[in-house]
């Protein structure tokens, strides 16, 4: 059982480009996230869907935009990057309820140079 | 303005001791806490949780307490194991969840 997989683990952007960071799991859950966590930090919540077709912002929208057209796929796209993007993406799901644990992605370190 | 707490950025305990992670919220209207513990380059994990009608919950070597009327929940390891060294975050339940700082625990052997 994979769970929650994100690729790619690591990736170098220049400032302006975009990019995908992808995301699946294979637990059949409605919600799934995505967080940010910069150095010394918490995890921030970028965005997050309760179900194929819908989602909303987290705390940190600016710049990144997602879309989920299955269960299963949660993508992030990154347009312009930008040096402040610079962080490591989690991508987590659960099963709905707030006192449903989540399960997180491995993480992708983007470095935007 | 944070609603989840992790005052201390780190901690360190040599092996065989009690760690004690705390962790303070601000809204009265969180009713279930959990802890996630994270490794470098790994994920999140779940660890524990505790349920705001439970003043205590254990499972093996971690006990979560809850102070409801000090808005106030700790973790405790005991004993603490090189293994344990990991990021430990306090998340309280709403949806989505909200997340602490995080605090190092790095247990010495």
């Amino acid at each position: 059982n994979a769970g929650v997989t994100q690729t790619p683990k690591f990736r170098i952007l220049k400032i302006g480009q975009s990019m995908t960071l992808q995301c699946t799991q294979d637990m059949n859950h409605n919600y799934m996230y995505w967080y940010r966590q910069d150095p010394g930090m918490g995890l921030k919540l970028i965005y997050y869907s309760v179900g194929a077709g819908i989602t909303d912002k987290g705390e940190v929208p600016n710049g990144y935009n997602v879309s989920r057209s299955t269960t299963e796929d949660f993508p992030l796209r990154l347009e312009l990057a930008a040096p402040s993007q610079t962080s490591v993406y989690f991508c987590a799901s659960s099963s709905g309820t707030a006192q449903e644990t989540q399960y997180f992605g491995p993480g992708t370190r983007l470095l935007v140079l | 303005d944070q609603q989840v707490k992790q005052n201390s950025p780190s901690l360190s305990v040599q092996e065989g001791r009690i760690s004690i992670l705390n962790c303070d919220y601000t809204n009265s209207m969180f009713d279930y806490f959990l802890w996630y513990k994270k490794y470098p380059a790994e994920g999140p994990t779940f660890l524990i949780s505790i349920s705001s009608i439970k003043d205590k919950n254990e499972d093996g070597r971690f006990t979560v307490f809850l102070n409801k009327s000090a808005k106030h929940l700790s973790l405790h390891i005991v004993p603490s194991q090189p293994g344990d060294s990991a990021v430990y975050f306090c998340a309280a339940s709403a949806l989505p969840l909200v997340f602490g700082k995080g605090t190092r625990l790095s247990v010495i052997a």
